[in-house]
């Protein structure tokens, strides 16, 4: 397709065990974003990938997360040993990577930890 | 941090009416954009100001620019019950190929029919 795809769209967990979102981004877009929003809140910036430059994690909220991007398309994010708090929607976004350029996203992957 | 606050957070109108959002940020910007989002799914551009412009048009929606107040405000004119969602703005700063974009908490506006 077209669009930026995400999956799982759904996602329930049990507290302590890992998991894995993944976002395929518009193709030559090489700019990725994640971001997360819980319930009611706005968008919460987690990780940057652009181009082969190191990424921008500044965002993450704790050492259970991280995120890759292989080939500079597929991205994966990770929560190692997830906790209640972790559940949200997590929004993939990718962009052309030039300022003023629109940024594209998913539908977001609904995460339940329990 | 470039990241905008809109205000209010919350707007409830009668279908019909305009709906005006505001947006302030703190560093000087190359252009800023407005977001909506439906229902907690992903974002869609709505529309891009650029730093040198005071107003923008697109359909029903008016955006304008004061950067000597660091503010945007975006105009919804005759609103439709399904301009019910929430906005965000997204100010950057560009410079080149590293720039990312940060969004508020967003106004979540309330269109009854």
């Amino acid at each position: 397709g077209a669009g930026v795809s995400q999956s799982p769209s759904n996602k329930v967990t049990e507290k302590g065990k890992d998991v894995e979102l993944r976002c395929d981004p518009i193709s030559g877009h090489t700019a990725l974003y994640w971001y997360r929003q819980s319930l009611g809140q706005g968008l919460e910036f987690l990780i940057y990938f652009q181009g082969n430059s190191a990424p921008d994690k500044s965002g993450l909220p704790s050492d259970r997360f991280s995120a890759e991007r292989t080939g500079g398309s597929v991205s994966t994010l990770t929560i190692q040993r997830t906790q209640q708090e972790d559940s949200a929607v997590y929004l993939c976004a990718s962009g052309s990577g030039q300022s003023g350029n629109t940024i594209y996203f998913g539908e977001g992957s609904w995460l339940t930890v329990v | 941090s470039q990241q905008g606050e809109e205000d209010p957070q919350a707007l409830s109108i009668q279908e019909g009416e305009n709906a005006t959002m505001n947006c302030s940020y703190k560093t000087s910007i190359n252009n800023l954009q407005w977001y909506r989002q439906n229902s907690g799914r992903g974002l869609v551009h709505l529309i891009l100001i650029r730093s040198n412009e005071r107003e923008k048009h697109s359909g029903r929606l008016r955006v304008t620019l004061d950067t000597s107040k660091k503010s945007s405000s975006l105009l919804i004119t005759a609103s439709r019950a399904a301009d019910t969602a929430s906005y965000f703005c997204a100010p950057s700063r560009g410079g080149g190929s590293n720039y990312k974009l940060t969004f508020g908490k967003g106004t979540l506006l309330t269109v009854n029919p």
